[in-house]
């Protein structure tokens, strides 16, 4: 079974740029999730879909942080513009249903100059 | 407010013996709580998840306790071996559905 996979797996770009990060789930997981890891602190929820629709978004910055589902499958995670304080590693993790174990891709670790 | 809090100091260990984790939370009422072992570079993998009513989980090695009187929640590796050595992370479920929480993991180095 194939796991997470997320793209690309490094980043570097100037603050006020913009970026992007890719994820594909494991084939039949419905629920998929963002989470923000900076260095020495465990990941930070940004934003939780079931299917295609947003089950929790509470803890993303929506002023420069955009998600989307489409299709119930793969998914985008958007920043628009990046402030320094955004290098770190965005996890993708997706699970069967919630409450049961989260799978995690790779991570993206992003770094803003 | 509410906090998940494990140590953040490395543990050392020796081989062989058994290492002992730590995860305490406060204004929480957790559901779920589980384990999840991030070696550098990696996202985490899933080791264990133990149930609000549940005392105790065990795999193979692994043992999980926990205490919502005294909130907390123990993790044991038995005859721990250098390939344990990893940042383990410990996550707070409050309901089925509702987002997890992490805490800031705890280092491990299990020297030979």
């Amino acid at each position: 079974e194939a796991g997470v996979a997320q793209s690309p797996r490094y980043k570097i770009i100037e603050k006020r740029q913009s970026v992007a990060f890719w994820c594909n789930p494991i084939s039949g997981h419905a629920t998929l999730y963002w989470y923000q890891q900076i260095l020495g602190q465990g990941p930070k929820l940004l934003i939780q879909f079931q299917n295609n629709g947003v089950v929790d978004d509470s803890q993303l910055p929506k002023d420069r942080f955009s998600a989307e589902r489409l299709k119930g499958v793969d998914s985008t995670l958007k920043i628009q513009p990046a402030k320094l304080e955004d290098s770190a590693v965005y996890l993708c993790a997706s699970s069967n249903d919630p409450g049961t174990p989260e799978y995690f891709g790779p991570g993206t670790r992003l770094t803003v100059t | 407010s509410q906090k998940i809090e494990q140590n953040s100091e490395a543990l050392n260990i020796q081989e062989g013996k058994t290492a002992t984790l730590t995860c305490n939370y406060t204004n929480y009422s957790p559901a779920y709580l589980q384990w999840y072992r991030q070696d550098p570079g990696r996202g985490p993998v899933f080791l264990l998840l133990i149930r609000e009513n549940e005392k105790e989980k065990r795999k193979e090695r692994l043992k999980v306790t926990f205490d919502t009187t005294l909130k907390q929640s123990l993790f044991h590796i038995t005859a721990s071996q250098p390939a344990d050595s990893a940042t383990y992370l410990c996550a707070l479920e409050a309901n089925a559905g509702n987002m997890l929480t992490f805490g800031g993991g705890t280092r491990l180095m299990v020297k030979p």
